[in-house]
């Protein structure tokens, strides 16, 4: 397996713009995660789904930011309109209800919002 | 509430000394704890777990029920042991992670 599969790995955009980060899970994980790292917050989970549902948004930002998960397969994280205080390396993870009951994560998305 | 708390931010050690990188944690149940480590531009990766109770790359870590704590350990540090730290709780019976803030790492010669 590829693991968990995130894109763009850079995204550069101008205050006000639109912006869509992906991602894909790791085939077979019910679960998946979107996180924010900066460096004056650590990681800061936003939204997790379980099985395509969202459960638990509370770390979400603000109404500027929303999640959806269409299908097992892929996720989209959207920051509309985005702000330079949204600057940061948002990560995607998954993970499976398994006897390992691992999270495993995405490469990152590292957003600059100019 | 759950909470995971690092104290240390930066953590500075010469190769070959000894590291404990400090977690401590508040819930009231029996938590299941981690430890992830992230290398330089790189996607964070599970370290160890407590319920495994092994060790990889010659760290380890134990869980303190008395103490709330899962520091991290190693005798001898290498310079490749260099990158972020974090450590994570997870509630019984939940998905969801909860992580403490990090701790760098930086191992020099």
């Amino acid at each position: 397996d590829a693991g968990v599969i995130q894109s763009p790995r850079h995204e550069v955009t101008e205050m006000g713009q639109e912006v869509t980060l992906r991602c894909k899970p790791i085939s077979g994980h019910n679960s998946l995660f979107w996180y924010r790292q900066t460096m004056m917050r650590g990681l800061e989970l936003l939204i997790y789904f379980n099985n395509n549902v969202p459960i638990d948004d509370s770390g979400m930002p603000e109404d500027r930011f929303s999640a959806k998960m269409p299908n097992a397969s892929f996720s989209t994280l959207k920051i509309q309109p985005s702000e330079p205080r949204d600057s940061a390396v948002y990560f995607c993870a998954s993970n499976s209800r398994d006897r390992k009951n691992i999270q495993y994560f995405g490469a990152g998305t590292r957003l600059s919002v100019l | 509430a759950q909470r995971v708390t690092q104290p240390e931010k930066l953590l500075s050690v010469f190769k070959g000394a000894p590291v404990e990188l400090k977690c401590n944690y508040s819930y009231s149940g029996s938590p299941e704890l981690f430890w992830y480590v992230q290398y330089s531009r790189q996607r964070l990766q599970l370290l160890l777990r407590h319920i495994s109770r092994e060790s990889i790359k010659g760290f380890t870590a134990d869980l303190n029920k008395g103490e709330t704590s899962f520091h991290l350990k190693k005798p001898f540090a290498q310079e490749e042991d260099s990158a972020m730290y974090y450590c994570a709780l997870r509630q019984e019976g939940f998905q969801k992670l909860v992580f403490g803030t990090g701790t760098r790492l930086l191992v020099s010669p």
